[in-house]
């Protein structure tokens, strides 16, 4: 089946102590991003990567670092979480690059992340 | 800038009505549209994926259109049923290469519930 999966579903940490949120597709996309989606914001991106080792910030980028060694997965890594950083964060994947653009995104099931 | 709006934000019908959502955007220069639905505690789910070329798409009871011209959108969703209560996002990939070529613009949702 394909899909995007996202680890952890759910997540309660304290301030600045590092995490990882993990994301994986199986469907052999080049193009992989993360959103995070705060209420009456809507979803935002934070990162996006356009093939593997290529890596390039979106509109909230502060406190997020990411990487992508490999096709299927691309990590969201917060250093240092801090309150601001509560919030529910999508990965998701699309076939395309900048070259082709008209495909559709997939999406995981979200990591809630509560910062305390 | 590229910003979309839907309205209205939360809607409430019976069962067995039909029913359309709006979803609007500020610059027509865009790749595609694409709506999703997302679920409490799950992640967005692909609706229906609309072209910059095409101007309707459908799936089963849903029938999403795209008036570039007018930065518009519309998803009619035929015979409601409690089960397609959910919150629906549009969202568009700008023209340009912002974001990587791929990056999803969205709407903050409308909070749809279908009563019985």
């Amino acid at each position: 089946e394909a899909q995007v999966t996202q680890n952890p579903r759910y997540l309660i940490t304290v301030t600045g102590k590092k995490l990882t949120v993990t994301c994986s597709q199986n469907m052999n996309h080049e193009y992989m991003s993360w959103y995070r989606q705060d209420p009456g914001l809507g979803l935002r991106q934070i990162y996006y990567s356009m093939n593997v080792e290529v890596t390039d910030k979106g509109d909230v980028p502060e406190g997020y670092k990411v990487s992508r060694k490999e096709k299927r997965n691309f990590p969201l890594i917060l250093e240092s979480p801090s309150p601001n950083q509560t919030s529910l964060y999508f990965c998701a994947s699309s076939l395309s690059s900048a070259l082709r653009p008209n495909t559709e995104a997939f999406f995981g099931q979200g990591t809630r992340l509560t910062v305390v | 800038k590229q910003e979309v709006t839907q309205i209205p934000a939360a809607l409430s019908v019976p069962e067995g009505e039909n029913l359309v959502l709006n979803c609007s955007f500020t610059d027509s220069a865009i790749y595609n549209l694409q709506w999703f639905r997302q679920d409490p505690g799950k992640g967005l789910t692909s609706l229906l994926l609309i072209q910059s070329s095409q101007r309707e798409q459908t799936s089963g009871r849903l029938n999403a259109s795209l008036d570039k011209s007018s930065g518009r959108s519309t998803l009619y969703i035929a015979a409601s049923q409690p089960g397609d209560s959910a919150t629906y996002l549009c969202a568009v990939i700008p023209g340009g290469v912002t974001g990587g070529g791929n990056k999803l613009t969205f709407g903050t949702g409308t909070q749809l519930k279908v009563e019985l």
